[in-house]
């Protein structure tokens, strides 16, 4: 069936450094979706992406979708502690789902 | 105004009994949604509703048994419950189903903590 891979699973940083995250899917996506998670809370829509290529920012976040629709990344630039959570890609399936991804949690020492 | 609720927020029980979740959703959607997520914080879907029809059951012991009453309403009743059940149940909606090529995003209530113990 349909997979969603993240990598790395765990990433420890300083705050001030910068992050990244890989979403790698089975099959090529109509769009991708990034969900945030924060500790205790539930997986809130950050952001989604149509266009192969396509790259969006969000303040210190960018969001890049490849150009065969297979793959996405985040991009955290300068962390800091409030970017602490577990970041989730999702994608559209046939089945009728949204797959998620194995998420990538993020830590982030002052 | 809470888009989507759970209640509880914490259910701690022992192993055998039997235990419900509810989940309303007030954004009008016409899915919904059960999730498990284990402490790996792998994000599983369990069944999917649209329109108060069942769409999806992912292969989930039939020990679990989602009703929607309506289409603002999902819940989850469990019976005998194991100590592999243990886990963050999530409620989500979507205006629709999850088509190949939705674009329809996920909003998910606040979680029900489940320990068995």
């Amino acid at each position: 069936g349909q997979q969603v891979m993240q990598i790395p699973q765990y990433q420890h940083v300083q705050e001030g450094e910068d992050f990244t995250t890989y979403c790698n899917s089975s099959t090529t996506l109509s769009n991708i979706q990034w969900y945030k998670q924060r500790p205790g809370g539930h997986p809130v829509f950050l952001i989604q992406l149509v266009k192969s290529g396509e790259v969006k920012k969000q303040k210190r976040l960018t969001f890049q979708f490849g150009e065969a629709k297979k793959n996405s990344s985040l991009h955290i630039t300068a962390t800091q502690t409030t970017d602490v959570g577990t970041y989730f890609c999702a994608g559209p399936s046939s089945s009728d789902k949204l797959i998620f991804g194995t998420g990538t949690r993020l830590q982030v020492f002052p | 105004d809470t888009a989507v609720s759970q209640t509880p927020k914490y259910l701690v029980t022992q192993m055998g009994n039997d235990k419900s979740i509810k989940c309303e959703q007030n954004l009008g959607h016409d899915t919904m949604y059960w999730y498990k997520q284990d402490s790996k914080k792998f994000l599983k879907i369990m069944f999917s509703y649209n329109n108060k029809e069942l769409i999806i059951n992912e292969t989930v012991p039939n020990r679990f048994s989602p009703k929607s009453p309506d289409k603002a309403h999902l819940n989850l009743h469990i019976n005998s419950l194991e100590l592999g059940d243990s886990a963050v149940y999530f409620c989500a909606s979507s205006r629709r189903l999850a088509g190949v090529s939705s674009t329809d995003t996920q909003y998910f209530g606040p979680g029900t903590r489940l320990t068995v113990l």
